[in-house]
């Protein structure tokens, strides 16, 4: 069954430090997504990403975020400067238009700690 | 705005039946879903309902889709020790992101 690999699984960074979350959808999917959950709280969209633009973001994803798709497989969520209360879970997902969030992928998630 | 609105915890006996409720706002809902996530894993898609039906059964899931009062619920029948974990409540229009809501904990009594 194909699948969203999302590396590293934990990542633990110092304030103020870039760190730069990797995904790989799957292959003929066209629309990616990150989201993310605060320990204990719920999941929060973040960021869709179509076409090589973002299609949408939300209030959280600030200009201390930017999505990539350098190569044509990898799909990177860019924090610039890390703030302790990025630490979270991110997950990535990935779907085809027309099949709704019915056929969104997600990735097992990359947890963030910021000390 | 998109609101999802479900209950944060349900504790159930091994062997009954599970009901876990969900509201949500947006009646241009075009999917709504039931995620379920284990400690410390990722996000499960268990199952899910187009807006136009009003019921779907799968094995021991049955979800219930009320339109009209914006009710979605998911019953798991049996329920076992395995089915301990946080149900999410999610939905979303047509090639739109996914709203959740907060996720039920699901408790399973010995």
């Amino acid at each position: 069954e194909p699948e969203v690999t999302q590396t590293p699984s934990h990542q633990v960074t110092q304030m103020g430090q870039e760190v730069i979350l990797r995904c790989v959808p799957i292959s003929n999917h066209l629309y990616f997504y990150w989201y993310r959950q605060i320990l204990g709280q719920k999941v929060e969209f973040l960021v869709s990403f179509y076409n090589n633009e973002i299609s949408e973001k939300s209030e959280i994803f600030d200009d201390q975020f930017s999505v990539e798709r350098p190569d044509g497989s990898n799909f990177t969520l860019k924090i610039r400067s890390t703030k302790l209360e990025d630490s979270a879970m991110y997950f990535c997902a990935s779907r085809n238009p027309g099949t709704g969030g019915a056929g969104a992928f997600f990735g097992q998630g990359t947890r963030l700690t910021v000390v | 705005g998109e609101d999802v609105e479900q209950s944060l915890f349900l504790s159930v006996r091994e062997g009954d039946s599970s009901v876990i409720n969900c509201t949500y706002t947006d009646s241009s809902s075009t999917y709504l879903y039931w995620y379920k996530q284990e400690p410390g894993a990722g996000l499960q898609l268990l199952t899910y309902i187009f807006s136009n039906m009003d019921m779907k059964q799968d094995q021991r899931l049955t979800v219930l889709l009320n339109k009209k009062d914006k009710h979605l619920s998911l019953r798991i029948a049996d329920t076992q020790t395995g089915d301990s974990a946080i149900y999410f409540c999610a939905e979303s229009r047509r090639d739109d992101k996914i709203i959740f809501g907060k996720g039920t904990r699901l408790h399973i009594l010995p």
